[in-house]
Formats: structure tokens, sequence, C-alpha cells
């Protein structure tokens, strides 16, 4: 039972470059989102999705886009990366929406650096 | 203002120590989870409650709802103890996670 997986670990972009982050998760939860962390700051909502085929957005969502085209699978696309988008990456996902009365389980993170 | 502060915002401890985290919040929420984050590494779930203390081995997690506060003790603190340990709740309303913005342990042998 793997959890909730992230691929990649790391990742080094040039402002204006485009990549995609793969959220990946087994428990079979409706409910996944992607955060970022940044430093002295706690996680921020950048998207959410409450079901496959469905997404909405968070907090900070702009300069990014997401997909949910399999229940399992949670993307999230820069389109032209630019340095503010450094920070480190966590996907979630939950039983229930926004973790209510469950719990939360994340990924290992993605660090992103955009130079 | 942040609704959910923490502190403090850096901590070093020497082994064996009793550490206590401070977590409070300034909305109404139904529950309040408390997650540990090791260098490089993901984020775990380690307590979520919404009245009382809970306990798992050697940390302990209390919450007062009248107050707005919340606890995080870790006893006989270890060095594998050190880690970002962050406070979340669930809001009454909205898009309704909201996350502090973390306490730094560090456990000297």
């Amino acid at each position: 039972n793997a959890g909730v997986t992230q691929t990649p670990k790391f990742r080094v972009l040039k402002t204006g470059q485009s990549m995609t982050l793969l959220c990946a998760q087994d428990m079979n939860h409706e409910y996944m989102y992607w955060y970022r962390q940044d430093p002295g700051m706690g996680l921020r909502l950048i998207h959410y999705s409450v079901g496959e085929g469905t997404t909405a957005k968070g907090e900070v969502p702009d300069g990014y886009n997401v997909s949910r085209l399999k229940k399992q699978n949670f993307l999230l696309g820069l389109e032209s990366a630019a340095p503010s988008q450094t920070s480190v990456y966590f996907c979630a996902s939950s039983y229930a929406v926004f973790f209510e009365a469950t719990e939360a389980f994340f990924g290992q993170g993605t660090r992103l650096t955009v130079v | 203002k942040n609704e959910v502060e923490q502190s403090p915002q850096n901590l070093t401890a020497q082994e064996g120590e009793f550490i206590t985290i401070n977590c409070s919040y300034s909305v109404g929420i139904s529950a309040l989870h408390w997650l540990q984050q090791h260098p490089g590494g993901g984020i775990v779930s380690l307590f979520m409650l919404s009245s009382g203390k809970k306990k798992h081995g050697r940390l302990i997690a209390t919450i007062n709802i009248q107050e707005k506060h919340s606890s995080l003790h870790i006893t006989a603190s270890h060095p594998r103890d050190s880690a970002v340990y962050i406070c979340a709740v669930n809001r009454n309303y909205g898009q309704n996670f909201v996350f502090g913005p973390g306490t730094r342990l560090s456990v000297l042998p």
C-alpha cells in the first residue's frame, strides 16, 4: 500500500519552461489536493478535486492548471514557470472533503526550483 | 493576522527533555490536526482532535476549544523527534483546512 506518491521529487526548471507534477493515490479517495509550502508560511492550497473529472481553484491558483482524468491521479501543470513558483509542492488526499473528521494523507513532496 | 499561529517558531532541546509546542487559532473549528514533517520528507498525520486529549506513545495532544488553543507535548524527547510540527484546523466554513506555519524542533543527543 503506497499511499500518496508524487513524482518527481526534485526538479530544476528555467523560467518559461513547462512541467507536470504527478500525484497518485491507491486509497480510493474522492478528494485530492495540491499545496505549496514556502518558508515561514503554512501550506497554501493551489487547486483541489472533489472527484474524477472535477477540479476547483484554491487560495493561490494563478500560474497553475490541474486535471483529474482518473480517480487515482491528480496532475499539476506549470505552463510557463516563474521564479515565484520556486517552492515545495505537496499532494494530499482524503476520504472526506478538506480532511473533515478524517486523517490527512500527504505525498513526499516535490522540491521545484525555477531559475 | 494568520488564522492559525504556532509557537515557538524554532525549538532546540536536549535528548530526554519534555517539549511543548503551542497552537492558537482565531476561527471556529470542527477539528484540529497535528502533523509531522521530517527533513526532506513528506507530511504524516499525528493526531486529529476536537476536544480533550489524545495520547500516542510519547506524544500527547490537548485542545481547549473555549480558549482556541492546542498543545502538542513530547515526553522523553529523542533526536528522531527532530522535525517540523504543523498544526492545522478544519474551519467551520469555506475552504476549511488551514495550516499553521510550523514549529521546527531539533533534539540534540
